[in-house]
């Protein structure tokens, strides 16, 4: 079953802070995080692979908590290249790590 | 390092046409994916592959059929194209980090058209 992703879009002015949450039915056995940019491929940024881990690097970072089946993506002091739409993603069967299956993606436009 | 490599980057098809994409990696990477990705939506899983010989559907797997007769290339079939196959197609591989995590590097993309 697919992730869940909220919001669908989000507008934020440079500067600006945003978190886009990523929650799931089922267990969230990892969870991948990838952005994608209008007309390109997606590219990715992190994963997370146990509960209550959090990663980040430059100003954007991600925590996961395994038990309420959710993770978060935070974008601190958004810039223009934040722009694009980002992606989580996470194994559909605790047995099939390699079988990634991704929500429908969270539209982040970052304006001047 | 060319990366994943997909052909061609676009392509129109008539409804009941035949056509295979192509997908190579030269990264050695064991695992590989097919997605489509509809206009505004997200990623759907089509078809992956484990290896060398093995592959599994996804969560859109009708319609299509792939092959892996090498760990370099993925070839995505479509046997008769019909409109709701019109896409933008990724093909992804991926390495493992251990612990099962696996990190997928995706192609450029081949936007398809039916009409």
């Amino acid at each position: 079953q697919q992730p869940v992703q909220s919001p669908q879009a989000v507008i934020l002015r440079e500067g600006e802070d945003a978190v886009i949450n990523c929650s799931s039915s089922k267990a969230l056995y990892s969870v991948h995080w990838y952005r994608q940019k209008h007309g390109e491929a997606p590219v990715f940024l992190m994963i997370l692979l146990k509960g209550g881990e959090q990663k980040g690097h430059d100003k954007i970072s991600a925590s996961f908590n395994e038990k309420k089946q959710q993770s978060s993506l935070y974008l601190t002091a958004s810039q223009l290249s934040y722009s694009g739409t980002y992606f989580c993603g996470t194994p559909s069967e605790k047995t099939s790590y390699d079988k990634v299956i991704f929500g429908p993606g969270t539209s982040l436009s970052v304006i001047p | 390092n060319a990366g994943v490599t997909q052909t061609p980057k676009f392509r129109i098809l008539k409804i009941g046409q035949s056509m295979t994409l192509q997908c190579t990696q030269d990264m050695n990477h064991n695992y590989m994916y097919w997605y489509r990705q509809d206009p505004g939506m997200g990623l759907k899983l089509i078809y992956y592959s484990v290896g060398a010989g093995i592959t599994d559907k996804g969560e859109v797997p009708n319609g299509y059929n792939v092959s892996r007769s090498t760990t370099e290339d993925f070839p995505l079939r479509l046997e008769l194209a019909a409109p709701s196959q019109t896409s933008v197609y990724f093909c992804a591989s991926s390495y493992s980090l251990g612990s099962g995590a696996n990190v997928l590097t995706f192609g450029a993309g081949s936007r398809l058209t039916v009409l």
